[in-house]
């Protein structure tokens, strides 16, 4: 079975700018979280989406939104970037059948702002 | 308090000790606990997952959950070089409720 997959690996963009991330997670998944991780910061949460939902959200600006599509496929969508957006953004895929939750992640973009 | 405690370390040990990571957890609703090991510039991999209270094995890694201290704790046999990177705990409550990490300890098993 395939793993989580995101789209672009890397990417530069100047302040100001706005960026869409994509994110296709495992098969029958049908959850799908985004993160963002800075050196000494740890895994930040950014929002969850489940059936085109979004079900839970963290403490990001209204400049960082996300959406799911009926295929479970995800993106993720930074306005006016800043400079402090600067980091790896990971995607999640996350099993919550059969009385498990495991959490499966993209190998993530590497966003730099210029 | 945040609801996954983590020591980001670092931590180093050498080649072919056991090492212990530990967190701790707030609420005690959640039943399901992961370890993710995380090597640099990569995305966190899926090593252990548990759910309830006990032990589970999986080669040289064990992983403990105690509910009723609210402790999870990973150990590493025979640590490997290979081994070194940053693990993160986290609890899943199922259901609703969204994953929540530790910020990870930093682990160098030096040759």
């Amino acid at each position: 079975k395939a793993g989580v997959t995101q789209t672009p690996r890397y990417l530069i963009k100047t302040r100001g700018q706005q960026v869409t991330l994509s994110c296709s997670p495992i098969s029958g998944h049908r959850s799908v979280s985004w993160y963002q991780q800075t050196p000494g910061q740890g895994l930040q949460f950014l929002f969850e989406y489940f059936s085109e939902t979004q079900r839970n959200k963290g403490n990001f600006p209204g400049r960082f939104s996300g959406r799911q599509f009926s295929n479970s496929r995800s993106e993720m969508n930074v306005s006016t970037l800043e400079l402090g957006d600067s980091a790896l953004y990971l995607c999640a895929s996350r099993t919550l059948t059969g009385g498990t939750d495991e959490q499966y992640f993209g190998p993530g973009t590497r966003l730099t702002v210029t | 308090q945040k609801e996954v405690e983590q020591d980001p370390g670092p931590l180093s040990v050498p080649e072919g000790a056991i090492v212990s990571l530990n967190c701790t957890y707030s609420n005690s609703a959640f039943q399901y606990f992961m370890w993710y090991r995380q090597y640099s510039r990569k995305g966190p991999e899926l090593l252990m997952y548990t759910y309830s209270s006990g032990n589970k094995e999986d080669g040289r890694f064990t992983a403990q959950v105690d509910k009723s201290s609210k402790y999870i704790s990973l150990f590493i046999r025979d640590s490997q070089p290979s081994d070194s990177a940053t693990y993160l705990c986290a609890r899943g409550g199922g259901g609703y409720q969204k994953v929540t990490f530790g910020i990870g300890t930093k682990l160098q098993v030096i040759p």
